[in-house]
């Protein structure tokens, strides 16, 4: 079982509005990742999570706030978001090791946010 | 920082048809990954390579690991209309803390029937 579970599918909301989006997975991987992906793009690293703990954050603006309630658990906190924020919003989990196929990442199928 | 340059960037081909792509970069990895992702959905992945040199396939689809570690490719035989998306290449490095994933651009293709 590889799956990645991402919840709403789609989600639209205004500037004003506060949302998250939650990511969830029971493979019992330690590392867990969101991306943003917009059209015909690559998925861009927001955050990385390892063993529960923020360990990178590639200079996301703060309306974005990860959070991970526990191991198998991952929410992105939305709030006050620009139009430009429209995208696809990717989770992803893997194991963690040196090299092979504990460094794997799968990804989940994504939520679409469109801010009005 | 790393980056990856793939192509095609999209190509348009007959069902039946074979399909080649590659990704190379300016420094090495130790684990090259195929994706692919069909509209509005995630990357699911194809292919894992961890060995440079390595040869390795999942049905129709090849995937080979630059004996540089600078490059990979896949190959696609006899397409079919369901190989329709894009495919992205990407490169990791891992150890520490760092598990991120080097992605190529992209190569978008389309089988006609």
């Amino acid at each position: 079982d590889t799956e990645v579970t991402q919840t709403p599918k789609h989600l639209v909301m205004g500037m004003t509005n506060k949302k998250s989006l939650k990511c969830e997975q029971h493979m019992g991987h330690r590392a867990m990742y969101w991306y943003k992906q917009k059209a015909k793009k690559p998925p861009e690293l927001m955050f990385v999570y390892s063993y529960e703990k923020l360990s990178i954050n590639e200079s996301v603006p703060s309306r974005f706030s990860p959070e991970c309630p526990n191991s198998s658990l991952l929410n992105l906190h939305l709030h006050a978001l620009q139009p430009e924020d429209s995208a696809l919003y990717l989770c992803a989990s893997s194991q963690m090791g040196a090299v092979g196929p504990k460094n794997i990442q799968y990804f989940g199928a994504g939520t679409r946010l469109s801010v009005l | 920082g790393q980056q990856l340059n793939q192509s095609p960037q999209s190509m348009f081909i007959q069902e039946g048809e074979d399909v080649s792509m590659n990704c190379t970069s300016s420094s090495i990895f130790n684990t090259w990954l195929w994706y692919k992702q069909d509209p509005g959905e995630g990357p699911v992945l194809l292919i894992a390579l961890y060995k440079a040199g390595e040869l390795t396939s999942n049905g129709r689809l090849t995937a080979q690991f630059g004996i540089t570690r600078k490059d990979s490719f896949l190959n696609i035989s006899a397409s079919i209309p369901s190989d329709v998306g894009i495919y992205f290449c990407a490169g990791l490095n891992s150890g520490g803390s760092n598990y991120k994933l080097t992605f190529g651009k992209g190569t978008l293709l389309t089988v006609n029937p």
